[in-house]
């Protein structure tokens, strides 16, 4: 079965970029989207079909996807930006999410 | 805005069912897929499966072979997945999301999400 892999964690400094990333088999031929969840709430989509953003996501959210690996990238990180993100891919009719990534601000 | 409720937290012994609600706001319901994503405590998202709520078609990953029903009432535009024998692994909060009307065959993302319902599995 298909699968996608995050870093288990990332830490950024304020105001620093932060890029995630997600590797999976000729990733950069399916369509990514990226989700923020944080404590105990529902996941937010923030980037969708590679590198789009929904209305209301801030413009420091970006994504690329190109070979092997998405990357989500965060410019200009701030606090209120720590949170778990997950990476999620479509294949064979099964939804694939990525293990997550916990990005820590400090 | 779209808007989906889920049902309230469960207490359940092990080998029971359970079975849980989203309800949809407005019309976004109709013709949508409205799939199922759980997250055990202090882990990732799980994908479970997914049900259009047009046709009532579902599919699920095969993990869940033979444990998952999902069902639907349009009328009240209402989902359901119940998942019975249930064991202590399957403590998680349960989500519902729907599916983007975006979608094509290749692009497949949730621009929404229930609250969740917490299962809790214990005898």
């Amino acid at each position: 079965s298909y699968e996608l892999t995050q870093p288990p964690s990332l830490s950024v400094s304020p105001g620093q970029a932060a890029s995630i990333t997600c590797s999976g088999d000729k990733l950069g031929e399916r369509y990514v989207c990226w989700y923020q969840q944080k404590p105990g709430q529902s996941p937010v989509l923030v980037i969708y079909q590679d590198n789009k953003r929904p209305s209301g996501i801030p413009e420091r959210f970006s994504g690329s996807n190109s070979g092997n690996t998405a990357t989500l990238t965060i410019s200009g990180t701030q606090a209120m930006d720590e949170a778990d993100y997950y990476c999620q891919a479509w294949d064979n009719s099964q939804v694939i999410f990525g293990g997550g990534t916990k990005v820590t601000v400090l | 805005q779209v808007q989906l409720v889920q049902s309230g937290a469960e207490v359940k012994k092990p080998g029971a069912s359970v079975k849980l609600s989203c309800k949809a706001s407005g019309d976004i319901f109709i013709n949508h897929d409205i799939n199922w994503v759980r997250q055990a405590p202090g882990q990732g998202l799980e994908w479970m499966g997914w049900m259009n709520s047009n046709s009532g078609n579902a599919g699920h990953a095969q993990k869940f072979q033979g444990r998952v029903t999902m069902t639907r009432n349009t009328s009240t535009s209402t989902a359901y997945m119940e998942l019975s024998s249930l064991r202590s692994e399957d403590t998680a909060v349960y989500f519902c999301a729907r599916v983007s009307p975006v979608r094509t065959r290749t692009l497949y993302f949730f621009d929404n999400w229930g609250q969740g319902t917490l299962v809790t599995v214990s005898s």
